[in-house]
């Protein structure tokens, strides 16, 4: 069936680094691919999303990037801030119209 | 996010109980959906409905049961069949289902706990 894989499931980055999260998707007809972030005990909210006609989408400090070749993206997010460590979900849109998440990637932002 | 809403906070179930999650939006979305979310794990499909009177089974329906009645409220049963219950549950819509689905906005979620 169709799946999305997520790495890593942990990061740590130091203040003002990046931080790069990477997602692959199984079902090729996938065409939308959302991101979003989820601060502990909280509902998760829609930060950044890409569509597969378009490589690349940027967002202030945000950025996806989208290989329809590879069936990959990434999540970039630029100069981190403390108030970035949450969870984020990668997923996409399969070809029968359900969005399969991916499991998640728990990223700290040390000050 | 406002726009949807989901009730109680947390619940608690005792063994053999069916206990029901309450989940409205007044966003005007046709597409409603239930997620279950173990701790440290993604999330997973239980129900999803496209069209008020109409639902489909998503990953994990077995020991669940849903109605959508209205458009604005999808509630979800929990029944005594369903023998692990203990999760955060998420609702979510989307102003279309089927292929033109995307954004799908989240509520807060109830966190069920078993007795």
């Amino acid at each position: 069936g169709e799946n999305v894989e997520q790495h890593p499931s942990t990061l740590s980055v130091q203040e003002g680094d990046s931080a790069v999260i990477k997602c692959t998707y199984s079902d090729s007809a996938s065409n939308y691919f959302p991101w979003y972030k989820q601060e502990l005990g909280k509902r998760p909210q829609l930060i950044i999303d890409i569509r597969s006609n378009v490589g690349e989408k940027k967002d202030q400090r945000i950025a996806v990037t989208l290989n329809k070749t590879a069936k990959h993206f990434s999540l970039h997010i630029t100069e981190t801030q403390p108030e970035d460590s949450a969870v984020y979900f990668c997923a996409a849109k399969t070809s029968y119209d359900k969005v399969i998440f991916g499991p998640g990637t728990s990223l700290s932002v040390i000050p | 996010d406002g726009g949807i809403t989901q009730s109680p906070k947390y619940l608690f179930r005792k063994e053999g109980q069916n206990v029901t999650l309450s989940c409205e939006q007044n966003l005007n979305h046709d597409a409603m959906y239930w997620y279950r979310q173990d701790p440290g794990q993604g999330l997973r499909l239980i129900y999803y409905s496209q069209i008020v009177n109409d639902f489909q089974k998503g990953d994990i329906a077995e020991g669940y049961s849903v109605s959508r009645e209205k458009k604005e409220s999808f509630p979800l049963t929990v029944t005594s069949a369903q023998k692990n219950p203990t999760a955060f549950y998420l609702c979510a819509s989307s102003m279309y289902g089927g292929p033109l689905q995307e954004t799908q906005y989240f509520g807060p979620g109830t966190r069920l706990l078993v007795l």
